[in-house]
């Protein structure tokens, strides 16, 4: 089935030590999005790709980066993880580009703990 | 510009009641609507889509209807069963690649 996989489930990483979080599709959509979730909240829009083209939120921290090597992959780096940042991390995927009907499709999320 | 109003809960309803979860939305525009579940630690699941006006989104009991004069896309369920306890939201998407989410809203179904 296709689908949008997140890598790892869960992470565990300490105040201030770099974490990266990886999505990978089976969809081929061209539009990769990066949420991050707190609890009994909405989804937060991070960054999405549009192709190769990266649009950051204008609220995102710098301390958020995100890569995209290829169609297939994207990955969230977080360089100096405060404890705030403890968060459930969703990557959805859609098709883009002229055809706005379209619904996007969810990782299972990364849980994101901050010690 | 754009955005979603959701209604507040907690929801609690007994089974086979009825569900009513309420959306308005603001946008430029003919957007597409959504409406997603999310169960406990998991991802966002789309429940059902509409993305013209009165076109009615259903799917495993679940209706709404994108209805442009009074920009709502209300969210309903005939008898609902514990299995349906989750996250609502209501979404949106416009004339681009982003989609703006409701706030959410938990229903619990009580034997």
């Amino acid at each position: 089935d296709a689908m949008v996989i997140q890598n790892p489930r869960y992470q565990v990483t300490q105040f201030g030590k770099p974490v990266t979080l990886s999505c990978s599709q089976t969809l081929n959509h061209n539009v990769m999005y990066w949420y991050q979730q707190k609890s009994s909240q909405a989804p937060k829009l991070l960054f999405h790709y549009y192709d190769k083209d990266f649009n950051n939120e204008a609220d995102t921290p710098d301390n958020f980066q995100s890569r995209r090597p290829n169609t297939s992959f994207c990955f969230l780096d977080i360089r100096s993880p405060g404890l705030g940042d403890a968060a459930m991390y969703l990557c959805a995927t859609s098709k883009g580009g002229g055809t706005y009907s379209y619904e996007q499709y969810f990782g299972p999320g990364t849980r994101l703990t901050v010690t | 510009g754009n955005s979603v109003t959701q209604m507040e809960g907690p929801v609690t309803l007994s089974e086979e009641a009825f569900l009513t979860i309420n959306c308005t939305y603001t946008a430029t525009g003919y957007p597409s609507l959504f409406w997603y579940v999310q169960y406990p630690g998991e991802g966002l699941q789309l429940l059902l889509k509409a993305t013209k006006a009165d076109d009615k989104g259903s799917n495993k009991g679940f209706e709404a209807t994108y209805r442009k004069e009074t920009t709502s896309f209300h969210l309903e369920k005939g008898s609902v069963q514990v299995s349906d306890s989750a996250v609502y939201f209501c979404a949106l998407r416009g004339t681009g690649n982003q989609f703006y989410f409701g706030t959410g809203t938990s229903l619990t179904v009580i034997p």
